[in-house]
Protein backbone atom coordinates (compact mmCIF):
# COMPACT_ATOMS: atom_id res chain seq x y z
CA UNK A 1 0.00 0.00 0.00
CA UNK A 2 1.38 3.47 -0.85
CA UNK A 3 1.53 5.86 2.19
CA UNK A 4 2.62 9.27 2.19
CA UNK A 5 3.42 10.72 5.90
CA UNK A 6 4.07 14.51 6.37
CA UNK A 7 5.91 15.91 8.95
CA UNK A 8 7.68 19.11 10.06
CA UNK A 9 4.65 21.84 10.18
CA UNK A 10 4.42 23.85 13.24
CA UNK A 11 3.99 27.69 14.45
CA UNK A 12 6.82 30.11 12.95
CA UNK A 13 6.67 33.88 13.17
CA UNK A 14 6.69 35.80 9.61
CA UNK A 15 10.51 35.66 8.65
CA UNK A 16 11.19 32.21 10.21
CA UNK A 17 12.03 28.85 8.69
CA UNK A 18 10.80 25.22 8.93
CA UNK A 19 11.66 21.94 7.21
CA UNK A 20 9.71 19.65 5.72
CA UNK A 21 9.68 15.81 5.52
CA UNK A 22 7.72 13.22 3.63
CA UNK A 23 8.44 9.66 4.48
CA UNK A 24 6.95 7.50 1.32
CA UNK A 25 6.61 4.00 1.45
CA UNK A 26 4.28 1.01 -0.47
CA UNK A 27 6.17 1.94 -3.85
CA UNK A 28 9.83 2.37 -5.19
CA UNK A 29 10.73 5.99 -3.99
CA UNK A 30 13.81 6.45 -6.29
CA UNK A 31 11.22 5.76 -9.16
CA UNK A 32 9.02 8.55 -8.91
CA UNK A 33 8.81 12.56 -9.30
CA UNK A 34 7.30 13.89 -5.99
CA UNK A 35 5.50 17.17 -5.30
CA UNK A 36 4.46 19.49 -2.87
CA UNK A 37 1.20 20.91 -2.99
CA UNK A 38 -0.63 23.38 -0.64
CA UNK A 39 -3.60 24.63 0.77
CA UNK A 40 -4.29 27.87 2.17
CA UNK A 41 -7.19 27.59 4.99
CA UNK A 42 -10.45 27.53 3.44
CA UNK A 43 -9.16 27.98 -0.45
CA UNK A 44 -7.72 25.52 -3.10
CA UNK A 45 -4.78 23.66 -4.11
CA UNK A 46 -1.63 25.56 -5.50
CA UNK A 47 1.48 23.69 -6.60
CA UNK A 48 4.77 24.32 -4.76
CA UNK A 49 7.50 22.18 -6.20
CA UNK A 50 8.63 19.45 -7.52
CA UNK A 51 11.83 17.49 -8.07
CA UNK A 52 12.52 14.61 -10.59
CA UNK A 53 12.99 10.80 -10.26
CA UNK A 54 16.73 10.69 -9.95
CA UNK A 55 16.76 14.55 -7.94
CA UNK A 56 18.27 16.47 -11.33
CA UNK A 57 14.92 18.37 -12.34
CA UNK A 58 13.75 20.57 -9.77
CA UNK A 59 10.93 23.28 -10.38
CA UNK A 60 9.37 25.53 -8.12
CA UNK A 61 6.31 28.11 -8.23
CA UNK A 62 6.92 31.63 -8.71
CA UNK A 63 5.67 32.23 -5.34
CA UNK A 64 8.20 30.52 -3.52
CA UNK A 65 11.26 30.83 -5.56
CA UNK A 66 14.11 31.73 -3.96
CA UNK A 67 12.67 30.96 -0.43
CA UNK A 68 12.23 27.08 -1.00
CA UNK A 69 14.07 24.48 -1.45
CA UNK A 70 12.91 20.76 -2.57
CA UNK A 71 15.11 18.05 -2.11
CA UNK A 72 15.03 13.81 -1.32
CA UNK A 73 17.08 11.41 0.06
CA UNK A 74 16.60 8.16 -1.60
CA UNK A 75 18.60 6.13 1.18
CA UNK A 76 15.55 7.34 3.88
CA UNK A 77 12.86 7.33 1.05
CA UNK A 78 11.90 11.10 2.37
CA UNK A 79 11.02 14.41 0.49
CA UNK A 80 11.76 17.56 1.75
CA UNK A 81 10.69 20.89 1.49
CA UNK A 82 13.29 23.50 3.35
CA UNK A 83 11.10 26.39 3.25
CA UNK A 84 12.85 30.14 4.50
CA UNK A 85 11.50 33.91 4.88
CA UNK A 86 8.11 32.69 5.49
CA UNK A 87 5.16 34.54 4.85
CA UNK A 88 1.50 35.17 6.09
CA UNK A 89 0.34 33.56 2.60
CA UNK A 90 2.21 30.42 2.98
CA UNK A 91 0.30 29.30 5.99
CA UNK A 92 -1.43 26.17 5.34
CA UNK A 93 -1.81 22.41 4.45
CA UNK A 94 0.83 21.02 2.73
CA UNK A 95 0.89 18.19 0.77
CA UNK A 96 3.45 15.45 -0.58
CA UNK A 97 1.98 14.09 -3.60
CA UNK A 98 3.22 11.35 -5.93
CA UNK A 99 3.50 12.16 -9.55
CA UNK A 100 2.26 9.15 -11.54
CA UNK A 101 4.55 7.70 -14.80
CA UNK A 102 1.33 9.64 -17.02
CA UNK A 103 1.98 12.83 -14.92
CA UNK A 104 -1.22 13.25 -12.44
CA UNK A 105 -1.02 13.09 -9.27
CA UNK A 106 -1.76 9.36 -7.92
CA UNK A 107 -1.14 9.52 -4.12
CA UNK A 108 -1.47 11.75 -1.30
CA UNK A 109 -0.67 12.06 1.97
CA UNK A 110 -2.46 13.54 5.19
CA UNK A 111 -0.87 16.91 5.27
CA UNK A 112 1.63 18.95 7.27
CA UNK A 113 -0.03 22.31 8.61
CA UNK A 114 1.93 25.40 8.50
CA UNK A 115 1.21 28.54 10.62
CA UNK A 116 2.78 31.58 9.89
CA UNK A 117 2.07 34.22 12.72
CA UNK A 118 3.75 36.62 15.29
CA UNK B 1 0.17 29.80 -16.56
CA UNK B 2 -2.83 28.74 -17.48
CA UNK B 3 -6.04 29.45 -15.72
CA UNK B 4 -8.51 26.76 -14.76
CA UNK B 5 -11.73 27.82 -14.23
CA UNK B 6 -14.76 25.58 -12.60
CA UNK B 7 -18.29 25.88 -12.18
CA UNK B 8 -20.65 26.42 -10.81
CA UNK B 9 -18.64 27.03 -7.57
CA UNK B 10 -21.66 25.62 -5.45
CA UNK B 11 -24.20 22.67 -6.96
CA UNK B 12 -26.62 22.05 -4.92
CA UNK B 13 -27.84 18.44 -5.52
CA UNK B 14 -30.67 15.89 -4.27
CA UNK B 15 -29.47 12.36 -3.36
CA UNK B 16 -29.97 10.23 -6.19
CA UNK B 17 -29.76 13.41 -8.97
CA UNK B 18 -26.93 13.50 -11.66
CA UNK B 19 -24.36 16.74 -10.84
CA UNK B 20 -22.78 18.14 -14.12
CA UNK B 21 -19.15 19.77 -12.95
CA UNK B 22 -17.20 22.19 -15.26
CA UNK B 23 -14.38 23.25 -15.95
CA UNK B 24 -12.81 25.29 -18.48
CA UNK B 25 -8.86 25.92 -19.53
CA UNK B 26 -7.43 29.14 -20.76
CA UNK B 27 -5.57 27.33 -23.37
CA UNK B 28 -5.60 23.59 -24.52
CA UNK B 29 -4.65 21.10 -22.33
CA UNK B 30 -5.49 18.22 -24.70
CA UNK B 31 -6.65 15.71 -22.59
CA UNK B 32 -3.88 16.24 -19.74
CA UNK B 33 -6.69 17.13 -17.37
CA UNK B 34 -7.44 15.48 -13.69
CA UNK B 35 -10.32 15.67 -11.46
CA UNK B 36 -10.03 14.99 -7.66
CA UNK B 37 -12.30 15.16 -4.87
CA UNK B 38 -11.88 16.22 -1.36
CA UNK B 39 -13.67 15.77 1.42
CA UNK B 40 -13.64 17.70 4.91
CA UNK B 41 -10.50 17.04 6.61
CA UNK B 42 -9.16 14.78 4.43
CA UNK B 43 -6.56 14.89 1.12
CA UNK B 44 -7.85 15.40 -1.86
CA UNK B 45 -8.41 11.97 -4.09
CA UNK B 46 -8.09 11.44 -7.60
CA UNK B 47 -11.06 10.31 -9.37
CA UNK B 48 -10.61 10.64 -13.39
CA UNK B 49 -7.22 11.04 -15.36
CA UNK B 50 -6.80 11.50 -19.14
CA UNK B 51 -10.26 13.69 -18.86
CA UNK B 52 -11.86 10.60 -19.29
CA UNK B 53 -10.18 7.56 -17.24
CA UNK B 54 -11.71 6.50 -14.23
CA UNK B 55 -8.74 5.98 -11.48
CA UNK B 56 -8.90 2.23 -9.66
CA UNK B 57 -11.60 1.67 -7.27
CA UNK B 58 -13.57 4.85 -8.41
CA UNK B 59 -17.46 3.81 -8.67
CA UNK B 60 -18.69 3.78 -12.81
CA UNK B 61 -21.30 6.73 -11.47
CA UNK B 62 -18.08 9.51 -11.90
CA UNK B 63 -17.03 9.90 -15.73
CA UNK B 64 -15.58 12.57 -17.37
CA UNK B 65 -15.50 13.82 -20.68
CA UNK B 66 -14.09 16.79 -22.90
CA UNK B 67 -10.71 17.80 -24.46
CA UNK B 68 -8.84 20.80 -25.09
CA UNK B 69 -10.06 23.62 -23.40
CA UNK B 70 -13.49 22.20 -22.06
CA UNK B 71 -14.18 19.17 -19.63
CA UNK B 72 -16.97 17.91 -17.55
CA UNK B 73 -17.10 15.63 -14.80
CA UNK B 74 -20.38 13.89 -14.55
CA UNK B 75 -21.82 12.16 -11.35
CA UNK B 76 -24.72 9.91 -12.26
CA UNK B 77 -26.38 9.31 -9.27
CA UNK B 78 -25.63 11.48 -6.21
CA UNK B 79 -24.87 9.10 -3.29
CA UNK B 80 -24.44 10.63 0.22
CA UNK B 81 -20.60 10.19 0.06
CA UNK B 82 -19.67 11.85 -2.92
CA UNK B 83 -21.16 15.44 -1.21
CA UNK B 84 -17.41 16.50 -1.22
CA UNK B 85 -15.35 19.56 -3.16
CA UNK B 86 -14.21 18.90 -6.86
CA UNK B 87 -10.81 20.20 -8.55
CA UNK B 88 -9.84 20.14 -11.87
CA UNK B 89 -6.27 20.40 -12.73
CA UNK B 90 -4.36 20.55 -15.90
CA UNK B 91 -0.89 18.53 -16.18
CA UNK B 92 0.16 19.48 -19.88
CA UNK B 93 2.39 22.83 -18.93
CA UNK B 94 3.82 24.39 -16.27
CA UNK B 95 3.25 25.08 -13.92
CA UNK B 96 0.86 22.55 -12.83
CA UNK B 97 -2.61 24.32 -11.85
CA UNK B 98 -5.76 23.55 -10.16
CA UNK B 99 -9.59 25.19 -10.82
CA UNK B 100 -10.86 27.04 -7.83
CA UNK B 101 -13.08 23.72 -6.88
CA UNK B 102 -16.75 23.28 -6.92
CA UNK B 103 -18.83 22.54 -3.87
CA UNK B 104 -21.15 19.52 -4.06
CA UNK B 105 -23.77 19.99 -1.16
CA UNK B 106 -26.88 18.11 -0.35
CA UNK B 107 -29.97 20.05 -1.51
Amino acid sequence: EVQLVESGGGLVQPGGSLRLSCVASGFTFSNYAMHWVRQAPGKGLEYVSSISSGGTNIYYADSVKGRFTISRDISKNTLYLQMGSLRAEDMGLYYCVRLSSAYFYDYWGQGTLVIVSS
Amino acid sequence: EIVMTQSPATLSVSLGERATLSCRASQSVSINLAWYQQKPGQAPRLLIYGASTRATGIPARFSGSGSGTEFTLTISSLQSEDFAVYYCQQYNNWPRTFGQGTEVEIK
